[in-house]
């Protein structure tokens, strides 16, 4: 059974600062998914992932793959409120079937 | 372009019966997913359908069941219902659902209360 764990589980932090969370699984993955997830909507797919080492930029937010391809790692520069959510990451075992990790709920203080 | 769309969004039921939720894909969008999310699990898959088959399956028991037309829509099915079913069912759309290199777009969920 593949397992994704998601660190921290709950992380609250002021407006402005930094943040990184984080996805790891005892197994390799071939390509890996974060999503945000708002109250009452579904989650949205925020980037994907699938080369070993790589890194993809979105505005504020850095998305890294592990070179091992057993993690990820999500930064966020200067937090606003409007990230606030649940993040999500899923990743691709090579069965074609999204396994989703445990998730992060991000908080940001006004 | 509409997005995915679920019905209904919220449903109560009582312990034995029955229940069937239904999503409408992007329009072009062949391929349906259905995951099951509650606070102590997460998100779990249940299964994905494409071109009217059951392509893929998750570890859900017989009474999860689902199917899709010739238009794409999708309809799953839970029989002799459980507290433990009481949760948000998402589903997503996606062109093939080869989750390596396509997008996955959710709906915004069924919120299923059991009592």
């Amino acid at each position: 059974t593949q397992l994704l764990k998601q660190s921290p589980q709950f992380l609250s932090i002021q407006e402005g600062e930094n943040l990184t969370v984080y996805c790891n699984s005892s197994s390799v993955f071939s390509s890996l998914q974060w999503y945000r997830q708002e109250p009452g909507e579904g989650p949205v797919l925020l980037v994907t992932v699938v080369t070993g080492g790589e890194v993809k930029k979105l505005k504020r937010l850095t998305f890294q793959f592990g070179d091992a391809r057993k993690d990820s790692s999500l930064h966020i520069t200067a937090a606003q409120p409007g990230d606030t959510g649940l993040y999500l990451c899923a990743a691709n075992f090579g069965n074609e079937k999204l396994t989703f990790g445990t998730g992060t709920r991000l908080t940001i203080i006004p | 372009k509409a997005g995915v769309t679920q019905t209904p969004r919220y449903l109560i039921k009582t312990r034995g019966q029955q229940v069937t939720l239904s999503c409408s894909p992007i329009s072009g969008h062949r391929s349906v997913s259905w995951y099951q999310q509650t606070p102590g699990q997460g998100l779990q898959f249940l299964f994905e359908y494409f071109s009217e088959t059951q392509r893929n399956k998750g570890n859900f028991p017989g009474r999860f069941s689902g199917r899709q037309f010739s238009n794409s829509r999708s309809e799953m099915n839970v029989s002799t219902l459980e507290l433990g079913d009481s949760a948000l069912y998402l589903c997503a759309s996606s062109v093939t659902a080869r989750t390596r290199t396509d997008t996955q777009y959710f709906g915004p969920g069924t919120r299923l209360t059991v009592l």
